[in-house]
């Protein structure tokens, strides 16, 4: 099956620092990866929709100077928590949807701790 | 009206019960629709597109009713294993190819 990695699993930072998170699809291309929060015992909440060599479409609510999302290429994409604070604590998980096909593979997940 | 609705669970089934879960969805532009497992504290895995005549893959099988925009998963001989969050997810290629997860249904399978 499709392998998407995410790195790092986890990060505990001090509040104010800024956080890189890195999602991979190891051996399949993704015009198209997705970035989803999850807070405990809630469902998963997409943040944003990221397109290989363009902006990111955000959700609503979610602050696209504080969550900064770049898709370099068609294996990469990378999520970046600006001046994280303890309310941003949660579990960001990516995921790659493969070409012509339409599912999507999950990255297992980052769990960020602000302090 | 929420975009992608599920039973709302938990279910607590004994093993070798069959169980079935219902998804509705709002948006009958959506094209594509998933059945995925969560287990507590990992990332969403995919179990099984749902295609318009059904599908089948071992002891689950998928329905999907595009009239009635309503998605089944039903589960035979149910597992200890297969205790875990089950979300409908569907896609909708009009919206930027917006993909909507379903608030997941939670199923504990007791021995």
């Amino acid at each position: 099956g499709a392998v998407v990695s995410q790195h790092p699993s986890w990060v505990i930072c001090k509040s104010g620092t800024s956080v890189k998170i890195e999602c991979r699809s190891l051996d399949f291309q993704a015009t198209t990866m997705f970035w989803y929060r999850q807070f405990p015992k809630q469902s998963l909440m997409l943040m944003a929709t990221s397109n290989e060599g363009s902006k990111a479409t955000y959700e609503q609510g979610v602050e696209k100077d504080k969550f900064l999302i770049n898709h370099a290429s068609l294996t990469l994409s990378t999520l970046t928590v600006t001046s994280a604070h303890p309310e941003d604590s949660s579990f960001y998980i990516c995921s790659a949807r493969r070409i012509l096909f339409g599912e999507q593979f999950f990255g297992p997940g980052t769990r960020l701790t602000v302090l | 009206r929420k975009e992608v609705e599920q039973d709302p669970g938990p279910f607590n089934v004994p093993e070798g019960a069959t169980v079935a879960f219902n998804c509705t969805y709002s948006n009958s532009a959506s094209q594509s629709f998933f059945w995925y497992r969560q287990d507590c504290r990992k990332e969403p895995k995919l179990l099984m597109s749902v295609y318009s005549s059904g599908n089948e893959d071992g002891r689950f099988t998928a329905q999907l009713n595009r009239a009635s925009q309503y998605i089944s998963l039903l589960i035979r001989d149910s597992k200890l294993s297969d205790s875990a969050t089950y979300l409908c997810v569907v896609n909708d290629v009009t919206s930027y190819d917006k993909v909507i997860f379903g608030p997941g249904t939670s199923l504990s399978v007791i021995p």
